[in-house]
């Protein structure tokens, strides 16, 4: 079974300011790993996953994330926040089970807001 | 760029009515997907389908729902005898690979309003 946590339901952050999002997973399984950002009214779109290869994954409009074993993290990170970035982002892990197309479990999402 | 489309974009229906989502996933995609998202709330797995057959459901997907796949590109979604609790924002999804080139595609979502 797979889980993910989110810590921080509504973050705030300035413009131009480091973004910082937690997720940490849990796997009996190794896992792939995922984020995704919601804006408003609007469906699901990936920032990025992890599926094996670099520890550090970088995806679209700046963000990047680490996956850490040893700490069952997958922190997402933006060095400068921007106006734009003002929506909700999922967390979410899924199985490496091979055939058959895996579940994604999703995290219950953190609100990010940016301020002026 | 391809992407999964879905309609309608909203729905209203009565309680105890039949509603039928639609979604065409991405060409040459194997692997279609049904979530949920209650108001407020994370998005939740429903089902997967690959084969030509459920592959896995949750417990969420119960008998009153249903998946098919009728004429090789739509994939629906019929739950039977709305329930209020029903009422949420649907996302269909579609994944070409399984394994390392795993991604899920989302469509843009069916919100249903069940009065």
């Amino acid at each position: 079974a797979q889980s993910v946590t989110q810590l921080g339901s509504h973050v705030s952050v300035s413009e131009g300011a480091l973004v910082l999002l937690r997720c940490n997973y849990s796997s009996s399984v190794p896992p792939y790993l995922f984020w995704y950002v919601q804006y408003p009214n609007q469906g699901l779109q990936l920032l990025l996953k992890y599926t094996s290869a670099a520890t550090l994954v970088k995806g679209i409009n700046g963000f990047e994330a680490e996956f850490k074993k040893s700490e069952t993290s997958f922190h997402l990170t933006k060095p400068s926040a921007h106006m734009s970035d003002a929506a909700e982002y999922f967390c979410a892990v899924s199985g490496r089970v091979t055939g058959g197309g895996n579940k994604l479990t999703f995290g219950t999402g953190t609100q990010l807001k940016v301020e002026l | 760029e391809p992407e999964v489309t879905q309609t309608p974009s909203h729905q209203v229906t009565q309680m105890g009515q039949e509603v039928i989502l639609r979604c065409v996933p991405i060409s040459n995609h194997l692997y279609f997907y049904w979530y949920r998202q209650i108001l407020g709330q994370k998005v939740e797995f429903l089902v997967s389908f690959y084969n030509n057959e459920i592959s896995e459901k949750s417990e969420i997907f119960d008998d009153q729902f249903s998946v098919e796949r009728p004429d090789g590109s739509n994939f629906t979604l019929k739950i039977r005898s709305t329930k209020l609790e029903d009422s949420a924002m649907y996302f269909c999804a579609s994944m070409l690979f399984s394994g390392e080139q795993e991604t899920q595609y989302f469509g843009p979502g069916t919100r249903l309003l069940v009065l």
